[in-house]
């Protein structure tokens, strides 16, 4: 089935310790999203890839990075995490950008830091 | 700045129906999605409205009146199931998409 995944499901790391999220889509889809959702919160846009073009939200913190080596794949690097980086990480794809393109969300990463 | 507002939790019975508001301020409207995710989950979408009126799925049914920057979900003859926060999402004049709290729906037998 063609899906978007996310590994992995639970992730725990140390204040400051650097650490990786991964997504990858087989939908084929052009648009990568990555959002931070803190419990009973909306989700929070951090970045998006439309093929190769990054498009960074202006309060995203230079803490956060990504990276997108292919269509398949996108990376979330947190290169010092700290304890209010603690959240569910959800990866969206979509096929395009506007009007009725649905975005569709992986399974999500609950990231805890310790 | 753009805004929208959804109850924060709603408790409804089994068997019954419920109506879940959204109003929204946003700049500019490209449409309307619902999304349900059960605690611990991802999204999953359930509707798009970009023109006004009912747009029926099953259950599921969702408004909308673009004057007024309002939007309902309607979800009938519930079951245990459907326990989970719905959230409404607006794409604004950038494409960008405005995402609500989410409303925790609580079903009861």
């Amino acid at each position: 089935d063609a899906m978007v995944i996310q590994n992995p499901r639970y992730q725990v790391t140390q204040f400051g310790k650097p650490v990786t999220l991964s997504c990858s889509q087989t939908l084929n889809h052009n648009v990568m999203y990555w959002y931070q959702q803190k419990s009973s919160q909306a989700p929070k846009l951090l970045f998006h890839y439309y093929d190769k073009d990054f498009n960074n939200e202006a309060d995203t913190p230079d803490n956060f990075q990504s990276r997108r080596p292919n269509t398949s794949f996108c990376f979330l690097d947190i290169r010092s995490p700290g304890l209010g980086d603690a959240a569910m990480y959800l990866c969206a794809t979509s096929r395009a950008r506007g009007g009725s393109e649905t975005q569709y969300f992986g399974p999500g990463t609950r990231l805890l830091v310790l | 700045g753009q805004n929208i507002d959804q109850p924060t939790e709603m408790t409804a019975t089994e068997g019954a129906i419920v109506q879940i508001n959204c109003t929204y301020q946003t700049s500019g409207f490209n449409g309307l999605f619902w999304y349900q995710q059960h605690a611990g989950e991802a999204p999953t979408f359930l509707s798009y409205n970009v023109l006004d009126g009912l747009e029926e799925k099953g259950r599921f049914s969702s408004f909308l009146s673009r004057s007024k920057g309002y939007s309902y979900l309607l979800l009938k003859e519930l079951q245990m199931k459907d326990s989970a926060s719905y959230l409404c999402a607006v794409r604004d004049s950038n494409y960008q998409l405005i995402w609500g709290a989410g409303t925790k729906l609580i079903i009861k037998p």
